[in-house]
């Protein structure tokens, strides 16, 4: 079974520093691309960057791009969303996605599956 | 950037048919992807490419798209169908992966 687990929810302060995980299991973790979605309390979905596994080749959506680092450990097939100095804007819950591509460069790309999530509590 | 427009709430009596659109600039040059999220729950894929349904979706799950609207249509709709809705599609600019507002759907 394809798998994504992500890592427990957190409560953090502002300006602290997190880091959450994504591991894959029941694929070849390097095939895909993975991606990270922010969800904000009773908000929708908001894409927010991508990496390639395989060789650690990021994008990100310009309004994340600067705020927010993706990465990856193939050796472990995980991927990693982390913060140098959080705010309580970023409170969210935020979900990681295999992303599969079917047709480079065009919109036959979807995500299936998604993590279970990780709750990020920012808050004084 | 690419906007998709879906209306906020959809309303539907168990047993009727209920139908979501999700509106873009020409979306129906673009593959269309929907999602469900159930409440408390991570999102899950139930159409790609406009109209495939994944494994272990219910047949009851179809979708189309055409011109400027996508729609997602849900059969003989069941309780267990109350969830919010995203249509999600590929876009060439620099904010390539986006997602409709999102529909809440309500069983009578």
């Amino acid at each position: 079974e394809v798998q994504l687990v992500q890592s427990g929810a957190e409560v953090k302060k502002p300006g602290e520093s997190l880091r959450i995980s994504c591991k894959g299991s029941g694929y070849s973790f390097t095939s895909y691309w993975i991606s990270w979605v922010r969800q904000m309390p009773g908000k929708g979905l908001e894409w927010m960057g991508r990496i390639d596994p395989s060789d650690s080749y990021t994008n990100y959506s310009p309004s994340f791009q600067g705020h927010v680092t993706i990465s990856a450990d193939k050796s472990i097939s995980t991927a990693y969303l982390q913060w140098s100095s959080l705010k309580a804007s970023d409170t969210a819950m935020y979900y990681c996605a295999r992303l599969i591509i079917a047709v480079a460069g065009t919109s036959r790309a979807w995500f299936d599956p998604w993590g279970q999530g990780t709750l990020v509590t920012v808050s004084s | 950037s690419y906007v998709l427009t879906q209306p906020p709430s959809v309303s539907v009596a168990p047993g009727k048919t209920a139908r979501i659109t999700c509106g873009g600039n020409n979306i129906g040059s673009k593959s269309v992807h929907w999602y469900q999220q159930k409440p408390g729950q991570a999102p899950v894929l139930v159409i790609y490419y406009d109209s495939d349904r994944p494994s272990g979706i219910p047949e009851r799950f179809s979708g189309s798209n055409s011109g400027n609207t996508a729609t997602l249509t849900i059969s003989r709709v069941e309780a267990g169908d109350e969830a919010d809705y995203y249509c999600q599609v590929w876009d060439s600019s620099s904010d390539p992966y986006v997602f409709g507002t999102g529909t809440k759907v309500t069983v009578l």
